[in-house]
């Protein structure tokens, strides 16, 4: 089965500072990928989704991520991050046309005013 | 449009106490439905996912287990709760076929074993 790697556990930044959250996953054929976002106190909401075409996905509030096929990578970034980002991120990946999602252990983001 | 449910919000159950948690699903027709739960660094862990009623697959041998009775309504359960059952659980559904398999999250059950 296809595993997920988030390496970074928690990450702080400041207001302003650009944002790129690492994930790398395995599996060897072709893969649909997510990340996902939960705000304190709030659902698992999706906020950007990889299926095929141009591998950078743009997403709500002003992030995008980058697939590199070559690397198993899909990390996420944002220029520019916001006190309202502080959260749980969470890469995830399934086989094409396969609904067995893998998740990664999350990112914790905490953006400091 | 659809909507996914669970309950109860949040459970404080003694040792050795049995569970049933309650996830259903509405506007939409022979979802995929997956449990979850999701323990502080360790990310969201597969424990049950359902492709149609009476058709359950485990992915962690433990001490619960997974129904499906109806189209849109999955259950966990265990006769026994362990402390380490402690967590938070996620149940989640998909689009059965289709391109679109993006999973959408219920807001989860807080359960406190004591």
């Amino acid at each position: 089965a296809q595993s997920v790697s988030q390496h970074n556990h928690h990450v702080i930044l400041s207001e302003a500072a650009s944002l790129e959250l690492g994930c790398n996953y395995s599996y060897g054929g072709t893969v649909n990928l997510f990340w996902y976002v939960q705000y304190p106190g709030q659902h698992l909401q999706l906020l950007l989704k990889y299926f095929s075409g141009d591998p950078l996905v743009k997403g709500i509030k002003g992030f995008e991520a980058e697939f590199i096929k070559s690397k198993f990578s899909f990390n996420l970034r944002k220029p520019s991050v916001q006190w309202s980002d502080t959260a749980e991120y969470f890469c995830a990946v399934t086989p094409y046309n396969n609904n067995d999602m893998r998740f990664g252990a999350g990112t914790r983001l905490t953006v400091k005013p | 449009s659809q909507t996914i449910h669970q309950w109860p919000a949040t459970l404080v159950q003694p040792v050795g106490s049995p569970l049933s948690l309650e996830c259903t699903v509405e506007g939409t027709s022979n979802p995929n439905l997956y449990w979850y739960r999701q323990a502080a660094g360790r990310g969201l862990q597969l424990l049950f996912y359902s492709v149609g009623i009476g058709q359950i697959s485990s992915e962690v041998p433990q001490n619960l287990s997974a129904s499906r009775p109806q189209d849109r309504q999955f259950i966990l359960s265990s006769k026994k709760l362990l402390l380490s059952d402690s967590g938070f659980y996620l149940c989640a559904w998909t689009e059965a076929s289709g391109f679109l398999n993006e999973q959408f999250f219920g807001p989860g059950t807080r359960l406190t074993v004591l």
